[in-house]
C-alpha cells in the first residue's frame, strides 16, 4: 500500500531561521511522482514542486529547496530565511504512474503546519 | 489565465438537503479531480475524470454522493440527502495530460450541514 508520512505536526520558527519539512513515502512502484503543495491560512491549496521518481537531483527556487533520496525515500523540503508569509500547512504527496494502480490518486501526507514569528 | 474556479465559495444546509458542487477547470485541461479535506481524514481523492468519463471513481463515499461532467469545463459533485459527517471542504483540481501531472487546485468550497 501506498502511504506519505509527515512526522511533524507543528514547526514553529522566528523569521529568518532555516527550516526543514520531513516527508518519508512508501511505495512498491517504481514508477511514481512526488509532489509539496502549500496551504496558508485562506485554504487553497498552491502547487510548489512535482519530482519524478527517476530524477534525484535536488531542486532549488528562490528560497525552496528539496531533497530527493531514493534510498531513504525521503523527499524533504528546506525553506531558507524564512518569512511570515511561509506561515502555511504543507503538504506532500505520492501519486503512482504505473497502470493498474490509482494513477490519479494523490496520495497526501496529513501536513505539517508551519508557524514563522516576527 | 483564470485558475479553477468552484462555486459556491461556502453552503450552510440542513440535513437531508441536496447540495450541488460546481467547478470550472482551467480551459484545456483534460483531467478533473473532486477531493474532500476533513480534520479526521486529511486529503482524500472522491472521483477523477479524464476527458470528460469517470475513470476512478473509487473514492465516493457511498451512493449519496456522485458525479458529473457533461462537458470539458463544468462539473457537479452533487450530495443528496446530505448528512452532517458530509461537512468538509470539497476541492477540485485539473491537470493537463496525465493524472500524474501537475494538479491545479481551486479555492474549495466549505460545506456545513447542520
Amino acid at each position: 500500500a501506498q502511504k506519505v508520512t509527515q512526522a511533524q505536526t507543528e514547526i514553529s520558527v522566528v523569521e529568518k531561521e532555516d527550516v526543514t519539512l520531513d516527508c518519508v513515502y512508501e511505495t512498491r512502484d517504481t514508477t511514481y511522482y512526488l509532489f509539496w503543495y502549500k496551504q496558508p491560512p485562506s485554504g487553497e491549496l498552491v502547487f510548489l514542486i512535482r519530482r519524478n521518481s527517476f530524477d534525484e537531483q535536488n531542486e532549488i527556487s528562490g528560497r525552496y529547496s528539496w531533497n530527493f533520496q531514493k534510498s531513504t525515500s525521503s523527499f524533504n523540503f528546506t525553506i531558507t530565511a524564512s518569512q511570515v508569509v511561509d506561515s502555511a500547512v504543507y503538504f506532500c504527496a505520492l501519486i503512482l504512474t504505473s497502470y493498474g494502480g490509482s494513477q490519479g490518486n494523490l496520495i497526501f501526507g496529513k501536513g505539517t503546519k508551519l508557524s514563522v514569528k516576527p | 489565465d483564470a485558475g479553477v474556479i468552484q462555486s459556491p465559495r461556502h453552503e450552510v444546509t440542513e440535513m437531508g438537503q441536496e447540495v450541488t458542487l460546481r467547478c470550472k477547470p482551467i480551459s484545456g485541461h483534460d483531467y478533473l479531480f473532486w477531493y474532500r479535506q476533513t480534520m479526521m481524514r486529511g486529503l482524500e481523492l472522491l472521483i477523477y475524470f479524464n476527458n470528460n468519463v469517470p475513470i476512478d471513481d473509487s473514492g465516493m463515499p457511498e451512493d449519496r454522493f456522485s458525479a458529473k461532467m457533461p462537458n470539458a469545463s463544468f462539473s457537479t459533485l452533487k450530495i443528496q440527502p446530505s448528512e452532517p459527517r458530509d461537512s468538509a471542504v470539497y476541492f477540485c483540481a485539473s491537470s493537463l495530460g496525465a493524472p500524474s501531472g501537475e494538479q491545479y487546485f481551486g479555492p474549495g468550497t466549505r460545506l456545513t450541514v447542520t
